[in-house]
């Protein structure tokens, strides 16, 4: 099985940058994905590491260290609008995916 | 491109009916799942399919059934509602293979009373 654990609410304001945790244990890792979910709507993927280290798409970055079962999402120059809850997710196999409980990102002005 | 589609987006059932969620996805994806989503829980995996004619148990499958009718459809139903399953329902789909991004329906409220 597996298990993610990741904060369950960060703040900040706008402009600054946050970091968003995520560790996990699985028997059977096949990379680790982030999603963004607005109040009400549907999650939307927003990257993935297989391999170690950063991988930056604009103003968000993800991070992973498969040794230490751990990464993470930057998000930089908040604005308001990333007002929204982050989940993290783990790949198991070619099939499954499972979700951490989310982060609420709380932007304020 | 509609993507993912599910249906009813809304819907009250008394406990102890019936009813099934519908899914269709037009990307061609051979893996698809069904999530619940309850405050401070997360995506819960209920069942997923791998591809066309295979189906698995996820995380919380009891008092669920699924059936993978075609590659572009998966359901999902509900045989006795319990006030338990008052929840969001998604229903996603993905290609197979490691490095693939998961598309969402925009999710079905479902309330037992």
């Amino acid at each position: 099985g597996q298990s993610l654990e990741q904060p369950s609410e960060v703040t900040a304001v706008e402009g600054a940058i946050v970091q968003i945790n995520c560790t996990y244990q699985t028997s059977g890792f096949y990379g680790l994905s982030w999603y963004q979910q607005h109040d009400g709507g549907a999650p939307t993927f927003l990257s993935y590491n297989g391999l170690d280290g950063l991988e930056e798409t604009g103003r968000f970055s993800s991070f992973l260290s498969r040794s230490d079962s751990y990464g993470y999402l930057l998000l930089q120059e908040l604005q308001m609008k990333d007002s929204a809850s982050y989940f993290c997710a783990v790949g198991e196999g070619y099939s499954t995916l499972t979700f951490g409980k989310g982060t609420m990102l709380l932007v304020s002005p | 491109n509609a993507g993912v589609t599910q249906t009813p987006k809304f819907q009250v059932l008394k406990t102890g009916q019936s009813m099934t969620l519908q899914c269709a996805q037009d990307m061609n994806h051979n893996s698809m799942y069904w999530y619940r989503q309850d405050p401070g829980m997360g995506l819960r995996l209920i069942y997923y399919s791998a591809s066309e004619g295979t189906t698995d148990k996820g995380e919380v499958p009891n008092g669920y059934n699924v059936s993978r009718l075609n590659k572009r459809e998966f359901s999902l139903r509900l045989e006795s509602a319990a006030p338990s399953q008052t929840s969001v329902y998604f229903c996603a789909s993905r290609e197979a293979g490691v490095n693939t991004e998961a598309f969402f329906g925009q999710g079905t409220r479902l309330t037992v009373v």
